[in-house]
């Protein structure tokens, strides 16, 4: 149980496209899922609180216009980074707790998502 | 805000030997809980062990086990009998109980078993 999936697993873009990413629970409900953002090297980062049937949350610094969240069911949770360029390109993991007894705070994660935009 | 700190950026160790990971956080919240997880070549993020702040007993899964020093804010990671396979990066993060379930991550330390 607490299978997370996201799709696609890669995506290379031309700068100035959008990019949508998914993010599924496959065998519980998520009312809230996480969006992180890693670079090479480096830990993640969380860019955004998404939650079903309001508005996403977005830490300090992360553009929510330009990072679009759609938290449309209670099991997919959509990341559109919209005007791709460059600097865009990294690994996107989302995340979410699908509050198993025991286990009610702790958060399973997709496989995550590498864009590169050229 | 709570920071969490990981001291090794990089480790080693023989395979079958023992190895402590450190982390070490900052926290004005009573009701917290704390983790690590492993993050293997494919980059998909493992639950290791989770620890929740108001229990004194030391969380263990098998091989893996934690000291967790709440006065000193640490909480390290034990893995014994090491194995190739537990080659990965390994991240301690912190989740406020009070707040949404939010995880703040360590900067990662990078573990290899040699053979």
């Amino acid at each position: 149980g607490a299978v997370v999936s996201q799709h696609p697993s890669w995506v290379i873009c031309k700068s100035g496209t959008s990019v949508k990413i998914e993010c599924r629970s496959l065998d519980f409900q998520a009312t809230t899922m996480f969006w992180y953002r890693q670079f090479p090297k480096q830990s993640l980062m969380l860019m955004a609180t998404s939650n079903e049937g309001s508005k996403a949350t977005y830490e300090q610094g992360v553009e929510k216009d330009k990072f679009l969240i759609n938290h449309a069911s209670l099991t997919l949770s959509t990341l559109t980074v919209t005007s791709a360029h460059p600097e865009d390109s990294s690994f996107y993991i989302c995340s979410a707790p699908p509050g198993l007894a025991g286990l009610e705070e702790t958060q399973y994660f997709g496989p995550g998502t590498r864009l590169l935009v050229l | 805000a709570q920071t969490v700190t990981q001291s090794q950026p990089e480790m080693s160790v023989q395979e079958a030997e023992t190895v402590t990971l450190s982390c070490t956080y900052d926290t004005s919240e009573s009701n917290y809980y704390l983790f690590w997880y492993k993050q293997p070549p494919s980059r998909q993020m493992i639950l290791v062990i989770r620890q929740e702040a108001y229990k004194q007993q030391n969380a263990t899964e098998n091989r893996f086990s934690v000291n967790f020093q709440k006065a000193a804010k640490s909480f390290s990671l034990k893995i014994s009998d090491s194995q190739l396979g537990d080659t990965a990066m390994y991240f301690c993060a912190f989740m406020n109980g009070n707040a949404g379930n939010m995880l703040t991550f360590g900067g990662g330390t990078r573990l290899m078993v040699k053979p």
